[in-house]
């Protein structure tokens, strides 16, 4: 079965810096795909940014970039140029390519930005 | 609708009571979702509907809970004699196919809190 950690229960961050949110999944599988998650108070899960296991590039949205390094069963997420509105809980979430639809996801890690 | 919709935001039931909570997707999305949420926790499957046919009801943690989507739109979860433990929050997701790379909608959920 797969299984996704997220060994950092809490970050903090200056606003206007960089910071990387950790994220290490097992799986035997070979095609799959990984997303990162925000969740506010609100509750509502807001997609950020997805990676597809086949492509070598790493994606990016605006300042949202991961380093997905496959052998070591690694995705992180990177936010530079932090922004008050980032503050939230960020989840990391796999998916087969397999099956069409579970997400299996970390404990999560809430992100607080110091002004 | 714009979004998913879920009603209502916030329940309180007694233990024994029978709860209802309702998920209204975005129009022509086929799959829908129900992950349950515990506090200080990633969510956790329950079941997958394509249209109204359920295909995966695996998450159901008892035979407590129902799940139904008859017309392949609205869905409602149901749980029958709620216990403590059944505390949670409910997230809705919907996407337009089963389709690895077509990204979820969730619903801002229902925080349902048994006394």
């Amino acid at each position: 079965a797969q299984t996704v950690t997220q060994s950092q229960p809490e970050m903090s961050v200056q606003e206007a810096e960089t910071v990387t949110l950790s994220c290490t999944y097992d799986t035997s599988e070979s095609d799959y795909y990984l997303f990162w998650y925000k969740q506010p108070p609100s509750r509502q899960m807001i997609l950020v940014i997805r990676q597809e296991a086949y492509k070598q590039q790493n994606a990016t949205e605006n300042r949202f970039s991961v380093n997905f390094q496959k052998a070591a069963k690694s995705f992180s997420l990177k936010i530079s140029d932090s922004q008050l509105g980032d503050a939230a809980m960020y989840f990391c979430a796999y998916r087969s390519a397999r099956s069409n639809y579970q997400l299996i996801w970390g404990a999560g890690t809430k992100l607080i930005i110091k002004p | 609708g714009a979004g998913v919709s879920q009603s209502p935001r916030y329940k309180v039931a007694k233990r024994g009571q029978d709860v209802a909570l309702r998920c209204d997707p975005i129009s022509g999305h086929v799959s829908l979702f129900w992950y349950q949420q515990a506090l200080g926790q990633g969510p956790e499957f329950l079941t997958y509907f394509q249209n109204e046919a359920q295909l995966d009801k695996s998450g159901l943690p008892s035979d407590r809970f129902f799940a139904e989507r008859p017309e392949g739109s609205v869905s409602t979860l149901k749980i029958q004699r709620t216990q403590q433990e059944d505390s949670a929050v409910y997230l809705c997701a919907s996407s337009l196919a089963g389709a690895p790379n077509y990204g979820y909608t969730f619903g801002s959920g229902t925080r349902l809190t048994v006394v």
